[in-house]
């Protein structure tokens, strides 16, 4: 069964630092892997998606996929109060045609002001 | 851009009701919309995955005669619960994929469904 795991937290860092998510994935063909955040009560949102080796910064977040050792993490530079959400990894395991992605159950961020 | 609808945001139900629940791609053509459903402080279970103009493939343990739905066009997607019970109370997510970036997947707000 392919699945995607991950630390459910909750994590609590203090506001300015750096927060790290991890997530790995049990298929070594995956090709697609992102970072949803969802707030509470509200429906995820997508903020990082990655697609090869290494590491891909967009503002304060750094997502970072290692295929040999099937593992994607996302860091958050200076952690703010508003960063404060259950993150989602997601890996897209099908092949050709097919679009689902299998999620993980989530880490529950807390920053900490 | 990227932005999926969905309507209604919530609503309360009678036991043994029908609800039509709304999704739709405002800025994009979808070429798979997905159903999910969340209980609370669980993790997003998908339900079905639906294509344009083809029947809604469903997930194991998910009734499809509970659960209908209709993908019309690239933009537009419905999921009625029928015969609504209290235990189908729950926060029911629609996303879409864009004909561009076929990966990613784009998630409506939601709709809070409460069945009495």
């Amino acid at each position: 069964q392919k699945e995607v795991e991950q630390n459910s937290g909750p994590l609590s860092v203090p506001e300015g630092a750096i927060a790290s998510l991890n997530c790995t994935y049990s298929d070594r063909v995956s090709q697609s892997f992102f970072w949803y955040r969802q707030y509470s009560g509200k429906s995820p949102e997508l903020i990082m998606s990655i697609y090869s080796n290494g590491d891909k910064e967009d503002g304060r977040f750094t997502a970072q996929l290692n295929k040999a050792s099937q593992y994607v993490s996302l860091l958050i530079r200076d952690s703010q109060p508003s960063d404060s959400a259950t993150y989602l990894c997601a890996v897209n395991y099908s092949g050709a045609g097919s679009y689902q992605l299998t999620f993980g159950k989530g880490t529950k961020l807390s920053v900490i002001p | 851009g990227a932005v999926v609808s969905q309507h209604p945001s919530w609503v309360i139900c009678k036991s043994g009701t029908s609800v039509k629940i709304e999704c739709r791609s405002l800025d994009f053509q979808a070429t798979t919309m997905f159903w999910y459903r969340q209980f609370p402080k669980q993790s997003l279970m998908l339900m079905a995955t639906s294509n344009e103009g083809s029947k809604a493939t469903y997930e194991q343990g998910v009734e499809k005669d509970k659960f209908l739905i209709n993908h019309a066009s690239l933009t537009l997607s419905t999921l009625t619960v029928t015969s609504a019970h209290p235990e189908d109370s729950s926060f029911y997510i629609c996303s879409a994929n864009s004909l561009q970036s076929s990966y990613e997947q784009y998630f409506g707000p939601g709709t809070r469904l409460t069945v009495t």
